[in-house]
């Protein structure tokens, strides 16, 4: 069964700590990318990749840092730089990252910091 | 910039109802256009989408039409049902291969 996973489904973080979330692909695609949606507002992208080993800032890319050491996996590390990281995490991957590529998506993060 | 604008939610129909769910869009050159659903407690899921004007993407009895003099891609169904109610968004795919994203559009369908 090809798909995007994610987790955990709901994370919870203290204030001042740097939590990382999963997200892996086997649908055999080059890009992968990382979203935070906020209620009321379209997703804002944070990073992508469109191959293994490089990765390129988003609109949103402060206080969050992204490895793509395997073509599989894209973890996103939500650092305590981060001013606002309470948001909804959505993963997605393409196979080429071109323009008229669809992207997937996994089925989201909700991180709460407390 | 490269920008997405969605009509405010919540829309509420009754079942069997028309709907549509006006996008415009602004862009350089002639993006991809998609329009995605988001169901109560899921991810985001394609809808349809269209890549060159005049296109007409559809699926699931919904349908979207590339429209490159009004620069709209409004999503439409003849008859909707209960089954229906989500969040959709309409996007476009800029030139660096990025997504742009409407805020979103909440459908509410009752019985």
């Amino acid at each position: 069964d090809g798909g995007i996973t994610q987790s955990p489904k709901y994370l919870f973080r203290k204030e001042g700590q740097n939590v990382t979330l999963s997200c892996e692909q086997n649908l055999n695609h080059d890009a992968m990318y990382w979203y935070r949606q906020d209620p009321g507002q379209g997703l804002r992208l944070i990073y992508y990749s469109q191959i293994v080993n490089d990765f390129q800032k988003g609109d949103i890319a402060e206080g969050y840092s992204v490895s793509r050491e395997k073509k599989e996996s894209f973890p996103l590390t939500v650092t305590s730089a981060q001013k606002n990281p309470t948001a909804f995490y959505l993963c997605a991957s393409s196979m080429e990252g071109t323009s008229t590529d669809t992207q997937y998506f996994g089925p989201g993060t909700r991180l709460t910091v407390l | 910039g490269n920008s997405v604008t969605q009509m405010e939610g919540p829309v509420t129909l009754s079942e069997e109802a028309f709907l549509t769910i006006n996008c415009t869009y602004t862009a350089t050159g002639y993006p991809s256009l998609f329009w995605y659903v988001q169901y109560p407690g899921e991810g985001l899921q394609l809808l349809l989408k269209a890549t060159k004007a005049d296109d007409k993407g559809s699926n699931k009895g919904f349908e979207a039409t590339y429209r490159k003099e009004t620069t709209s891609f409004h999503l439409e169904k003849g008859s909707v049902q209960v089954s229906d109610s989500a969040v959709y968004f309409c996007a476009l795919m800029d030139s660096n291969y990025q997504l742009i994203w409407g805020a979103g559009t909440k459908l509410i369908i009752k019985p």
